[in-house]
């Protein structure tokens, strides 16, 4: 169990630029999570995966923003066209599919929007 | 008003004391109760996860949910200087579909000083 991994640990980008961010979840774990987490704030929920179906997109995810998880192992994040406002540390969480177990997270990509 | 609601500190306190960490929410949905903590540029480790009301306790960390008040505590005893972190109560609700993301308070930062 190598835990959840996140590259790269810090992106930055100029304004209007697109960036793509990767996930690797705990191995075994079908379930995956992004969230997304501003200076002195807690993290906001983004979007859900169960394998490679993405069950739930939270209403903070625009059209600018894209996730996939195309063999149900690995997920990418990518925001188009960025924003000032992007900027956020970028998190992912995963867990398995047995009844009600926690999620664990990665230590994120944090996006600096130049 | 935020479903989550916890003060964000900081909270500084001795060496040796005991801590107390707190979140009110306003979802009667919520049924799973966690406590992270974050190092700074890090994401959240999972500390503590109780279902429903009732104590847990894990070596220096106890953790209390009262369902009926919609109130969450974590306590820390003999609190260490690497105790000093930001502490994030999250919840959700039954581990189906959408009830799977976690909501977050804000995050309490706590420093223990010598």
């Amino acid at each position: 169990d190598t835990g959840v991994s996140q590259d790269p640990r810090h992106k930055i980008t100029k304004r209007g630029q697109n960036v793509t961010f990767r996930c690797d979840p705990i191995s075994e774990h079908n379930r995956l999570y992004w969230y997304r987490q501003t200076l002195g704030q807690g993290p906001e929920f983004l979007t859900y995966f169960q394998n490679e179906a993405q069950l739930e997109k939270s209403r903070l995810l625009s059209d600018r923003f894209s996730a996939e998880r195309p063999k149900g192992s690995f997920s990418t994040l990518e925001i188009q066209r960025t924003e000032q406002g992007d900027s956020a540390m970028y998190l992912c969480a995963s867990s398995s599919d047995s009844s009600n177990q926690p999620q664990h997270f990665g230590d994120g990509t944090r996006l600096s929007i130049l | 008003q935020k479903e989550v609601e916890q003060d964000p500190g900081p909270l500084s306190v001795p060496e040796g004391a005991i801590v107390s960490l707190n979140c009110t929410y306003s979802n009667s949905a919520f049924q799973y109760f966690m406590w992270y903590r974050q190092y700074s540029r890090k994401g959240p480790e999972l500390l503590m996860y109780t279902y429903s009301s009732g104590n847990k306790e894990d070596g220096r960390f106890t953790a209390q949910v009262d369902k009926s008040s919609k109130y969450i505590s974590l306590f820390i005893r003999d609190s260490q200087p690497s105790d000093s972190a930001t502490y994030l109560c999250a919840m959700r609700g039954l581990n189906t579909g959408t009830a799977s993301k976690l909501t977050f308070g804000t995050g309490t930062r706590l420093q223990v000083t010598l």
